[in-house]
């Protein structure tokens, strides 16, 4: 079946340094890619996503590309703020499916 | 709009007392889904429903869990009896069927079973 897989965490960075959170998936198909942001207390929310090989999702300083011929999704930012601090998951939606498939989750800890 | 709602936000019981968490999906969405989420085990999917419609409860844990969608904007989860190790945050997360397929999660409702 579908699958999702993230780089180990903790992860633990100073302010200003650039992230790179590694993510692969295991999906039949074009499946839709998801990066999903979890503050402290908070629900998961959408940070951004890419439905189609090639595509470059993009917010807030932070960017992933759907490589196909990889399988991955890795998460980016070149500057990252202690306010980044939070858990991070890849997820994915098989062709057609509505369900999402998660990865672990990467907790991100940023120093001033 | 208001978001994705969830109550109770925090749920303190005792071992083998009935719990009812409770969830109102973002209007117009069509796609309900329950998750639980703990250290050990991450984010896990209970169960999803189409149109009020269940579509996969695999991922219940076991009889004791239940869920139901008797309208287009309410659902309810319930564990009776409820155990130690059902301790953990339920989150509830809605979506529209069409090409993002993106979910709304909602707040999350801490459960603390004694």
């Amino acid at each position: 079946g579908d699958s999702v897989t993230q780089m180990e965490g903790p992860v633990t960075l100073s302010e200003e340094a650039f992230l790179t959170i590694n993510c692969t998936y295991t999906a039949t198909g074009y499946p839709s890619l998801f990066w999903y942001v979890q503050y402290p207390g908070e629900g998961l929310q959408l940070l951004l996503k890419a439905t189609k090989a090639d595509d470059k999702g993009s917010n807030k300083g932070f960017e992933a590309t759907y490589r196909k011929e990889t399988t991955s999704f890795h998460l980016e930012k070149g500057s990252v703020q202690v306010s980044d601090s939070a858990v991070y998951f890849c997820a994915l939606s098989g062709q057609g499916a509505q369900k999402l498939v998660f990865g672990q989750g990467t907790r991100l800890t940023i120093n001033p | 709009d208001a978001g994705v709602i969830q109550s109770p936000r925090h749920e303190v019981t005792e071992m083998g007392q009935e719990v009812t968490l409770r969830c109102k999906p973002i209007s117009g969405h069509d796609y309900l889904f329950w998750y639980r989420q703990t250290m050990m085990r991450g984010l896990e999917l209970l169960i999803y429903f189409n149109n009020n419609v269940p579509i996969d409860d695999s991922g219940m844990p076991e009889d004791r869990f239940s869920a139901k969608m008797p309208n287009a904007s309410f659902s309810t989860l319930k564990i009776q009896p409820s155990e130690p190790r059902d301790s953990a945050v339920y989150f509830c997360a809605s979506s529209l069927a069409g090409v993002s397929n993106e979910q709304f999660f909602g707040p999350g409702t801490r459960l603390t079973v004694l």
